[in-house]
């Protein structure tokens, strides 16, 4: 695709409830990374996957964030039994090669996730 | 731990001027900055992104400086347009592929 894309783009859940969140990245592209931005915030490293394999998941907050990338391509990041400071936006970014640095993180519109 | 500030927070501009936004950042090891614009509700849009090698990029209006020794960098907009008005956001790449963010400075451009 043109972009990188975000599904749902609004999710409301009650507390204890499981979400997941869809990410397609630009197409080719090696890199995918998963972001947190709370309200007034910068985002937040979450997790960061090299095709397939998640090479980096220090920022994920606990055990309830459990994320994927089967195939190399689109990415799931899950989260279980949901609480209140959950609340934010998720998104992802996306980039072309692999070990190299200098290539800019390309970003979705985010999923704004509420619970209640 | 590398931390990113952005000075200032908010900044409320009339149509036409130069402006400057500050970002600076506690370690210098770093791979690049990039800057970044987000429109209310929208994802970032990246803007320019500096190696650690280099001093400065353009494009258009803007023109980011880069003193990696000094730990900062300037994001420069030239005669600002009410189309400017967003939140700016700079984030170095420490040496790990992740970003780290500063919080953002919140422009309005008016007429």
């Amino acid at each position: 695709g043109a972009g990188v894309s975000q599904s749902p783009r609004y999710k409301v859940a009650k507390r204890g409830q499981d979400v997941a969140l869809r990410c397609d990245p630009i197409s080719g592209h090696v890199s995918l990374f998963w972001y947190q931005q709370a309200l007034g915030q910068g985002p937040e490293f979450l997790t960061y996957f090299q095709n397939e394999a998640q090479l980096d998941k220090s920022g994920l907050p606990s055990d309830r964030f459990f994320a994927e990338r089967p195939e190399g391509s689109v990415s799931t990041l899950k989260i279980q039994r949901t609480q209140q400071e959950d609340s934010a936006v998720y998104l992802c970014a996306s980039s072309s090669k692999q070990g190299n640095l200098n290539q800019p993180q390309h970003f979705g519109d985010g999923t704004r996730l509420s619970i209640l | 731990k590398q931390e990113v500030t952005q000075i200032p927070a908010a900044l409320s501009v009339p149509e036409g001027e130069n402006l400057v936004l500050n970002c600076s950042f506690t370690d210098s090891a770093i791979y690049n900055l990039q800057w970044f614009r987000q429109d209310p509700g929208k994802g970032l849009t990246s803007l320019l992104l500096i190696q650690s090698s280099q001093r400065e990029q353009t494009s258009g209006r803007l023109n980011a400086s880069l003193d990696k020794s000094s730990g900062r960098s300037t994001l420069y907009i030239a005669a600002s347009q009410p189309g400017d008005s967003a939140t700016y956001l700079c984030a170095v790449r420490p040496g790990t592929d992740k970003l780290i963010f500063g919080t953002g400075t919140r422009l309005q451009v008016f007429p």
